[in-house]
């Protein structure tokens, strides 16, 4: 199976700052890289992926950066929003099957 | 278009009381996933679906949990004797290849 590490666990940055979030990942057969926003009550949304042959993908705030070799791939948001205060969730796929990270607790101060 | 929808969105159940959760996907999805999301936690694989052939259903965490897709469209959850562990929301999630959009979640509180 897949071991999926998520850090940092929270994150508290000043609104317009920049926040990073990385995860690592054992499973070299995992090819595609999505990232989740979930806000409090909220079903997880889809903000960014990435397959496997991209290195680097971005939407507007938002990218996504994979470095296949060493199995991590991470999150960057610019200039942050109180908006974007919520629960984020990397889950490489592999077989048929999305493994979770436990998860970064995003807090941005107004 | 519509989303993936989920019903009931709140349960509550008596401990030992038998459960079924429906999953309604986005039309013409042939993935369906099924997830369990403790508080404070991500959420956990149980069962996946390929149209009606459930393909793998390695997280399921006891034999009273069952998962059908029948048409391979609504797929129902199942508990069966629920038990205070099994107190949870129920995520369930289509997709086409690898795109995977989530329902509302059922909240189940077993008392």
């Amino acid at each position: 199976g897949e071991n999926v590490e998520q850090h940092p666990s929270t994150l508290s940055v000043q609104e317009g700052d920049s926040a990073v979030i990385k995860c690592t990942y054992s499973d070299s057969a995992s090819n595609y890289f999505p990232w989740y926003k979930q806000e409090l009550g909220k079903r997880p949304q889809l903000i960014i992926d990435i397959r496997s042959n991209v290195g680097e993908k971005k939407d507007q705030r938002i990218a996504v950066t994979l470095n296949k070799t060493a199995k991590h791939f991470s999150l960057h948001i610019t200039e942050t929003q109180p908006e974007d205060s919520a629960v984020y969730f990397c889950a490489p796929y592999n077989f048929n099957k999305f493994y979770f990270g436990s998860g970064t607790k995003l807090n941005v101060k107004p | 278009g519509a989303g993936v929808s989920q019903s009931p969105r709140y349960k509550v159940a008596k401990r030992g009381q038998d459960v079924a959760l429906r999953c309604d996907p986005i039309s013409g999805h042939v993935s369906l996933f099924w997830y369990q999301q403790a508080l404070g936690q991500g959420p956990e694989f149980l069962t996946y679906f390929q149209n009606e052939a459930q393909l793998d259903k390695s997280g399921l965490p006891s034999d009273r949990f069952f998962a059908e897709r029948p048409e391979g469209s609504v797929s129902t959850l199942k508990i069966q004797r629920t038990q205070q562990e099994d107190s949870a929301v129920y995520l369930c999630a289509s997709s086409n290849v690898d795109e995977q959009y989530f329902g509302p979640g059922t909240r189940l509180t077993v008392t």
